[in-house]
């Protein structure tokens, strides 16, 4: 069966500093990867999606990155984090040929993710 | 673009009572996909119920139906034999059925469920 995992599950950082967060599905290949943010008291937002190693598109213009080096890893990162960068970062695959078609997006347990 | 919206922020409904959770959508495609996900306290999405635009019937999914009116572009869930672990943040989301379109979802409507 497949799994997909996040971590760190919570994050505290300063203001200015790097972020990193890592997405990785199990037993299942070439799958359809998706980072979405989840702001306080609204939904969620698509910040990137990705269809292969390498291939990355972003859906929002922002102070954050996607990057996918393995084909069932994706990373989060950012250089230098914003106050408003804070919030519940969900990570999610599907199978198919494009990334909305007719399957289910599967999500990961997310990271909370405080900036001070 | 498409837009998804949720007009209920929060309901509550005691146990074994029935909850219908309210939906609507604008969208220019005739041919979409509909989801209901649900976001329990453990924060985990999950998928609860998804219908089909060009499908008239209704999904249903044991005590989780819809109600899917498309000329109103509505889409709402309904909730049948509450149970306490019913509680949660449920979304409404919309998709195109090709191409790489955005998975647009409602804000949500937060669903107590109380004994």
């Amino acid at each position: 069966s497949q799994t997909i995992h996040q971590w760190p599950a919570t994050l505290v950082q300063p203001v200015g500093s790097p972020l990193s967060l890592e997405c990785t599905v199990e037993g299942t290949s070439n799958p359809n990867l998706y980072w979405y943010r989840q702001a306080a008291g609204r939904g969620l937002q698509l910040l990137f999606y990705s269809v292969g190693i390498g291939q990355i598109s972003s859906e929002v213009p922002q102070n954050l990155s996607a990057s996918r080096p393995q084909d069932r890893q994706f990373i989060l990162s950012s250089k230098k984090l914003l106050l408003s960068d804070s919030g519940f970062y969900l990570c999610a695959w599907s199978v198919g040929v494009t990334p909305f078609s007719y399957n289910e997006q599967f999500f990961g347990p997310g990271t909370r993710l405080t900036v001070l | 673009a498409q837009t998804v919206t949720q007009s209920q922020p929060e309901m509550s409904v005691q146990e074994a009572e029935t909850v219908t959770l309210s939906c609507t959508y604008d969208t220019s495609e005739n041919n979409y996909y509909l989801f209901w996900y649900k976001q329990p306290p453990s924060r985990q999405m999950i998928l609860v119920i998804r219908q089909e635009a060009y499908k008239q019937q209704n999904a249903t999914e044991n005590r989780f139906s819809v109600n899917f009116q498309k000329a109103a572009k509505s889409f709402s869930l309904k909730i049948s034999d509450s149970q306490l672990g019913d509680t949660a943040m449920y979304f409404c989301a919309f998709v195109p059925p090709s191409g790489y379109s955005t998975l647009t979802f409602g804000k949500g409507t937060m669903l107590l469920v109380s004994p």
